[in-house]
């Protein structure tokens, strides 16, 4: 299975300052990385597929890049509604494979 | 538009079975993959599988294999997830999320979740 390593667990960021969540897979995988936004007592909210496409209704700030084995979510400017839990998941193969996830906190 | 409609929270004893079910519409129920996912309590998310409505194949975690069954049925558009010989460690909460149609599709739209307790 392919481990996903995420980091760090915990992010605490001022409104409109800049943050990066990491993902790193414990073999290359292309660019077969997508990422999730879940907000407390919700369901996962996809936001960026395939490491840097945009999905449509998702707001601009938010931006992916990386391939291989190191990818990261970017927020451009934080706002209070990004506070949620964030994970990465991979779609190289099977079974499809979860990072343990990194939460963001507003200061 | 694209909903995924799941069954309501279940308190079941251990060792027993229960199905969840995750009612599809606004898209072709035949031609997307449904997924199944768990969550622990404060945990991160685990796929579980998936089945194709189209000609019900199936495909699993190993790690579930034996404790998921999934199957779907066409004409009312709605994926089942059924979970046998319950422990406590079943206690969770299940999404059922559809992927984007290709090989290596993320999961684009998610049901509510559906929250199963197991105790007796």
């Amino acid at each position: 299975d392919i481990l996903l390593t995420q980091s760090p667990a915990i992010l605490s960021v001022s409104p409109g300052e800049r943050v990066s969540f990491s993902c790193r897979a414990s073999q290359s995988i292309g660019t077969s990385i997508h990422w999730y936004q879940q907000r407390t007592n919700g369901s996962p909210r996809l936001l960026i597929k395939y490491a840097s496409e945009s999905i449509s209704g998702i707001p601009s700030r938010f931006s992916g890049s990386g391939s291989g084995t190191d990818f990261t979510l970017s927020i451009n400017s934080v706002e209070s509604e990004d506070i949620a839990d964030y994970y990465c998941q991979q779609s190289n193969s099977w079974p499809r494979t979860f990072g343990g996830g990194t939460k963001l906190e507003i200061k | 538009q694209v909903q995924l409609q799941q069954s309501g929270p279940e308190l079941v004893k251990p060792g027993a079975s229960v199905r969840i079910s995750c009612k599809a519409s606004g898209y072709t129920f035949t031609s997307y993959y449904i997924h199944w996912v768990k969550q622990r309590p404060g945990q991160g998310l685990e796929w579980i599988g998936w089945i194709y409505p189209g000609n019900v194949n199936t495909k699993y975690n190993e790690k579930f294999k034996g404790k998921a069954t999934l199957t779907a049925d066409k004409s009312s558009s709605t994926a089942y997830m059924q979970l046998s010989s319950l422990t406590s460690e079943d206690s969770a909460v299940y999404f059922c999320a559809r992927d984007g149609h290709y090989y290596g599709s993320p999961f684009d739209y998610w049901g509510q979740g559906t929250t199963l307790t197991v105790s007796s």
